[in-house]
């Protein structure tokens, strides 16, 4: 079984910071997603990267793959109380199988 | 992950009596997982369904636990004679199942057992 291993895992950073959270594995990925979950909610969709070296940017997120497909980092920039959340990165390993393994989630606080 | 609809979004249930929810996918999937979120823990793969085939059910418990998608109507993760120890959050995800599709996800049923 994979494990992905998410850091650091609680962040409390002020507003108008940049920040960066990271996912790495031993294991190589097909493809790779980044979820945001809040309290009561299930995960929200971000991105999906599929291809080594992919970059990705969502308004102020910015995603990365890299290049061996086995680690990925999600960069905020002038982070926002709306950025509050669980953010976790999730893999499928093989194709054909498409069922996610999660890591273990960064717990992101925004200070006004 | 609006097209993905679950319920019952909460659920308690005594020891002893069986949970049933239900997870309709996105329009136009055909392929269907579930995941189960203990308090303050990840998401844990449980099983991985098409249409009538369970395509990966190695995250679920040997017993108590099923679940299917029949060809007409919901997928069904069934629990039965519950135990506290399986109150969590049990989330459904659907994609269309071609490789490297998205994965979307319910906003999950809260299963509490008293």
């Amino acid at each position: 079984t994979q494990l992905l291993e998410q850091s650091p895992q609680f962040l409390s950073i002020q507003e108008g910071e940049n920040l960066t959270v990271y996912c790495n594995s031993s294991s190589v990925f097909s493809s790779l997603q980044w979820y945001r979950q809040e309290p009561g909610e299930g995960p929200v969709l971000l991105v999906t990267v599929v291809t080594g070296g992919e970059v990705k940017k969502l308004k102020r997120l910015t995603f990365q793959f890299g290049d061996a497909r086995k680690d990925s980092s999600l960069h905020i920039t002038a982070a926002q109380p709306g950025d509050t959340g669980l953010y976790l990165c999730a893999a499928t390993a093989n194709f054909g199988n498409e069922k996610l393994t999660f890591g273990t989630g960064t717990r992101l606080t925004i200070i006004p | 992950n609006a097209g993905v609809m679950q319920n019952p979004r909460h659920l308690v249930r005594r020891r002893g009596q069986e949970a049933r929810l239900r997870c309709s996918p996105m329009k136009g999937h055909s392929h269907v997982y579930w995941y189960r979120q203990l308090p303050e823990e990840g998401l844990k793969f449980m099983v991985y369904l098409q249409k009538e085939n369970i395509i990966d059910e190695s995250g679920m418990p040997k017993e108590r636990f099923s679940a299917e998608f029949p060809k007409e109507g919901p997928s069904i993760l069934r629990i039965q004679q519950v135990v506290r120890g399986d109150s969590a959050a049990y989330f459904c995800a659907s994609s269309l199942g071609r490789s490297g599709n998205t994965i979307y996800f319910g906003e999950g049923s809260w299963l509490t057992v008293v």
